[in-house]
């Protein structure tokens, strides 16, 4: 079946630090991937999304790149704030299939001043 | 714009009973999805809807239920509720049904249910 895996939190960084969570992927063709951030009381966003192999997403600072041979798509940021403190969610969905995500479990993220 | 707005916002219901939950999505999306996300864990998959027809189900038994209206609204039902219904649940609205990988998929705020 399809699955994501994310690294575990929860994360705790200095301000200005830089930040990787990883994802890794297992699924059954050619899948679109995401990062979500959820920020304290609030519902899901949309960070950034790849849809095809080598793409690169990118917003607000936040990368990540779609690489198939090792079916990762690890997020990074070259200097977290503490308004990047959040819940952050790799997620993927295949090509031709209803509007159905699968997530990973989540990573909290923590800057400090 | 309003973007997908989902009431209530909080309830607490106690096992046996059962709920409703609504969702409205951004106007001009015809897909409508739900998700479960309990405490400390990433949402699942539960129903998608597009033109009115189930279009999607998860792993989740028939209590759970959920129709779309012609306005595109949706409700989801959970019947015979127990203490493991308690959790978060997400509505997400998009454009397409199928097939469109591009199309952005925007999550409401939430419905916290509480079950005791």
């Amino acid at each position: 079946g399809n699955s994501v895996t994310q690294m575990e939190g929860p994360v705790t960084l200095s301000e200005e630090a830089f930040l990787t969570i990883n994802c890794t992927y297992t699924a059954t063709g050619y899948p679109s991937l995401f990062w979500y951030v959820q920020y304290p009381g609030e519902g899901l966003q949309l960070l950034l999304k790849a849809t095809k192999a080598d793409d690169k997403g990118s917003n607000k600072g936040f990368e990540a790149t779609y690489r198939k041979e090792t079916t990762s798509f690890h997020l990074e940021k070259g200097s977290v704030q503490v308004s990047d403190s959040a819940v952050y969610f790799c997620a993927l969905r295949l090509a031709g299939s209803a509007r159905q995500l699968t997530f990973g479990s989540g990573t909290q993220l923590t800057v400090l001043p | 714009d309003a973007g997908v707005t989902q009431s209530p916002t909080h309830l607490i219901k106690t096992r046996g009973q059962q709920v409703t939950l609504r969702c409205s999505p951004i106007s001009g999306h015809k897909s409508v999805s739900w998700y479960q996300q309990v405490l400390g864990q990433g949402p699942q998959f539960i129903f998608q809807y597009y033109e009115k027809e189930e279009r999607g189900r998860g792993n989740f038994p028939d209590r759970f239920s959920a129709r779309q209206f012609p306005n595109y609204s949706s409700e989801l039902n959970v019947n015979a509720l127990l203490l493991g219904d308690s959790a978060l649940y997400l509505c997400a609205s998009s454009l397409a049904g199928q097939g469109d990988s591009g199309n952005t998929i925007y999550f409401g705020e939430g419905s916290w249910l509480t079950v005791v």
